[in-house]
This record gives structure tokens, sequence and C-alpha cells, in this order.
């Protein structure tokens, strides 16, 4: 069936960076847009990034803007974040979320179990 | 940027009832929303989109209701496997935020 699984995550110092990745299995990977949310400890969900299917189009919440790069990889189904310039209140699991729309609105209907990514200070 | 507000933060209830959660956009979202479901150490879970549409696989005890800038979840009846932390979901345009969270505890 469908499945999403994240890696890349890690330790890492503030400025540094990092590549999480997202290999999709089960699903036609160029036929849907995909997003990052992110998790900070005991905290709720923030969405993070989306890429259009066909990555011509992408868009950034203003936290990560500058910082982080969303793109993906058709040949090998995986959608990938560069994360630079990593800051401690990066810290997070991130998750990759498959994008569906139903009459406009923008929805998430399967999601990776996530990547944890640690940002010391 | 529209925020997406949820209320209650918490709430305590007991197995067989009925329990509603409050979602609140800062401005006018028609029906681009949608609701999940996050066990504690899982990922979230699709419930509800378009504001009424119940995924696929998803108890019939969980409906939701509104548009424009008011919304909520209901379930109908308690079940264990229902308490969790639920979260609306703004879909019309980026940035796509997420509600705050609203607890489901055991009473």
């Amino acid at each position: 069936q469908a499945q999403l699984v994240e890696s890349g995550g890690g330790v890492v110092q503030a400025g540094g960076s990092l590549r999480l990745s997202c290999v999709a299995s089960g699903l036609r990977f160029t036929s849907y847009g995909m997003h990052w949310v992110r998790q900070a400890p005991g905290k709720g969900l923030e969405w993070v990034a989306y890429i259009r299917y066909d990555g011509t189009e992408t868009d950034y919440s203003a936290s990560v803007k500058g910082r982080f790069t969303i793109s993906r990889d058709s040949a090998t189904n995986t959608l990938y974040a560069q994360m630079n310039g990593l800051r401690a209140d990066d810290t997070a699991v991130y998750y990759c979320a498959r994008d569906l729309v139903a009459s406009g609105c923008r929805y998430f209907d399967l999601w990776g179990r996530g990547t944890r990514v640690t940002v010391s200070s | 940027d529209i925020q997406m507000t949820q209320s209650p933060s918490s709430l305590s209830a007991s197995i067989g009832d009925r329990v509603t959660i409050t979602c609140r956009a800062s401005q006018s979202i028609s029906s681009h929303l949608s609701w999940y479901q996050q066990r504690p150490g899982e990922a979230p879970k699709l419930l509800i989109y378009g504001a009424s549409s119940l995924q696929s696989g998803v108890p019939s005890r969980f409906t939701g209701r509104g548009s424009g800038t008011q919304f909520t979840l209901i379930i109908s009846s308690l079940q264990p496997e229902d308490f969790a932390t639920y979260y609306c979901h703004r879909g019309d345009s980026a940035p796509y935020s997420f509600g705050q969270g609203t607890k489901v505890e055991i009473k």
C-alpha cells in the first residue's frame, strides 16, 4: 500500500545544515504535491513547505523561508528538505505528507512516521 | 496571515460522551478546512476534509460542520481510541496553518 518514509534527521549544531528525505512507495509520486510539516517537542503541528506535483511551484512558511528548500526527484520517488542556517527552534519531528485537493480544499491524506531533528546551541 | 484558533485547548470526557471541538479562522476560508487526529507517538491521521467530508475508513461518529470562519468537529460517542489531540487545518492557500490543537483526555 501507499507509504512515505522519512530519513535524514539527527543532531546538528546551530547554524549547520541537514537534508531530509522522504521516499514514497505504492503511489504514483509524480501525480501528487507534497508537504513538510513539523512538530516541536510537546507542541502542535506546524506547516513548513509545499511543492507541486511537477516541482514547478513551492511555498514556505515565514519561519523557514530563505533557509529551507523543498525539492523532489521523480526518478527516485523522493521528496527532500534542504535545511540551512538551522536554529534551536527548528528542533522538531519532521513529517512528509501527501497533498490532495477536493473542491479547492487542500488536505493531507497520507503521512510518514517522521524523522527527528535536534539543533544544539 | 489567517490565524486558526481552536477551543478548548483541552477537555476531559468519559466513554460515550458527545464531544465538540471548535475551530475559528480569523478570515473566511469557505469550506477549506480539514481535521486531524494525533495519538501520542504517532503521525497525524486525516479525519475530515472540505469541512464535512468524512475520510474513507474513519468511523461515522466523527462529524465536521461549518463554513466561513466557524467550524466544529463532533464525536458523537467517545470511544477509548479517541483519546488523542485534534487539529484543524486551513486548506485554502499558503501558509496552510494548523490550529493549536485540542487534547481530549479521559475523565
